[in-house]
């Protein structure tokens, strides 16, 4: 079945402008998660969405960085006046949560920003 | 909050040799601990999970033993291929409806042929 897909797959952009990157998660996956990757270092969590519950914000950098989640689907991280030390591969995941059988999360390929 | 240390941040190893690798955790109620493999240009997979109630578990040539006294595990993978060069990643997490993951930094396995 179709996995976690993310678009786009590159972005590059002035510093300054804003960026959106997006993510489709799996179907029926209530819990998603977004990700920083910068080069050489591990994944650095920025937000969660579960459900329709609060998202939990507490890995945003700063208050360029927000992100939505329409229709408990379709998920939207926007960087507004980008900087580069924004540069980085931002990973997207989701999973079955929930439940405290399985915490499994499936990443997508990731949007590699490249702020000039 | 929990903290994931994972050392060293490079691995190099001869073809058909173990390698293994090791991961620390602060907070002893985290109760799951995912293996997460990236090559490159992907994102990060599931190779292996283990839950504090085991203290090892194996998949073919991979296994992950934890021990909860010292609050480390440690990932092996024995008989190692070229295909086996990646980044992985370790992780905990206490499980429930809210919890999420915290990654340790990631060591990137080479196997030389």
């Amino acid at each position: 079945g179709a996995g976690v897909s993310q678009s786009p797959s590159n972005k590059v952009t002035e510093k300054g402008k804003d960026v959106e990157l997006r993510c489709d998660p799996i179907s029926g996956h209530t819990a998603l998660y977004w990700y920083r990757q910068s080069l050489g270092q591990g994944l650095e969590f920025l937000i969660y969405f579960q459900g329709n519950s609060a998202p939990d914000k507490s890995g945003l950098p700063s208050d360029r960085f927000s992100a939505e989640r329409t229709g408990g689907s379709v998920s939207t991280l926007t960087i507004q006046r980008t900087q580069q030390e924004d540069s980085a591969v931002y990973l997207c995941a989701s999973s079955l949560a929930g439940t405290s059988v399985n915490n499994e999360q499936f990443f997508g390929p990731g949007t590699r920003l490249t702020v000039l | 909050g929990e903290n994931v240390e994972q050392h060293p941040s490079t691995l190099s190893v001869q073809e058909g040799d173990s390698a293994v690798i090791k991961c620390t955790y602060s907070d002893s109620a985290s109760n799951y601990f995912p293996w997460y493999k990236q090559e490159l240009g992907k994102g990060p997979q599931l190779i292996i999970d283990i839950r504090s109630n085991v203290g090892e578990k194996k998949d073919q040539r991979i296994a992950v033993t934890l021990n909860k006294t010292a609050k480390h595990f440690s990932l092996h993978i024995t008989e190692t291929q070229p295909e086996d060069s990646a980044v992985y990643f370790c992780a905990a997490t206490r499980t429930g409806a809210n919890s999420k993951l915290t990654f340790g930094k990631g060591i990137t396995l080479s196997v030389r042929p």
